[in-house]
């Protein structure tokens, strides 16, 4: 259990709906990462928080967006969503920002399928 | 830019069997490398790592060395069992301290 909590687990929705999926970092860490792993792509960086505040995009489309909230748990907003937003979609936290030793907690993941 | 390069999978052996996973990377520097391990229907845990040229990380049996001559990072272990089955994902850190990752290696142990 690497502390880490990701809800729902899993999430059927049609296309064109919105979801939310909400993370809860391990006690203590501030940053806040998030991913999406298709079937076929690996592990695509989307979005960093630190502490409530963005630190760093990758390859996040428009329709998704993110926040980091005081309690430091954090929410990945998708919408207009399309077929190949099916993913499985992972958190990950580690206690740095700058100067991170590159050691991130991965929750088990929330799995999107797009019907 | 910073690239991490991995040997496609699946990767399929039998139990006992030696293991390599080759892993090159691409990056201005000496960053520090890893390997994070995935198990079926879990997140991503780390298995080793190697902050400088020479290093070796090692845990669970599995080993890795920091090779700056050929860029490398192989993972290695000596026996491995049915439940190493999982995806390997080789890591370098850059200099903006985020993460770049290699295309996951999917090993499978047959018993």
């Amino acid at each position: 259990d690497s502390g880490v909590t990701q809800t729902p687990k899993h999430l059927i929705t049609a296309t064109g709906q919105r979801v939310t999926l909400r993370c809860s970092p391990r006690s203590g860490d501030l940053s806040v990462y998030w991913y999406q792993q298709s079937l076929d792509q690996g592990l695509q960086f989307l979005i960093q928080y630190y502490n409530g505040e963005e630190r760093a995009k990758g390859n996040i489309l428009e329709r998704f967006s993110a926040q980091q909230f005081p309690d430091l748990h954090s929410e990945l907003n998708l919408s207009s969503l399309e077929l190949g937003d099916s993913a499985l979609y992972f958190c990950a936290s580690s206690p740095r920002d700058r100067g991170g030793t590159g050691e991130l907690f991965f929750g088990e993941g929330s799995r999107l399928t797009v019907l | 830019g910073n690239s991490v390069t991995q040997m496609e999978g699946p990767v399929t052996l039998s139990e006992e069997a030696f293991l390599t996973i080759n892993c090159t990377y691409t990056a201005t520097g000496y960053p520090s490398l890893f390997w994070y391990v995935q198990y079926p229907g879990e997140g991503l845990q780390l298995l080793l790592k190697a902050t400088k040229a020479d290093d070796k990380g090692s845990n669970k049996g599995f080993e890795a060395t920091y090779r700056k001559e050929t860029t490398s990072f192989h993972l290695e272990k000596g026996s491995v069992q049915v439940s190493d089955s999982a995806v390997y994902f080789c890591a370098l850190l850059d200099s903006n301290y985020q993460l770049i990752w290699g295309a996951g290696t999917k090993l499978i142990i047959k018993p």
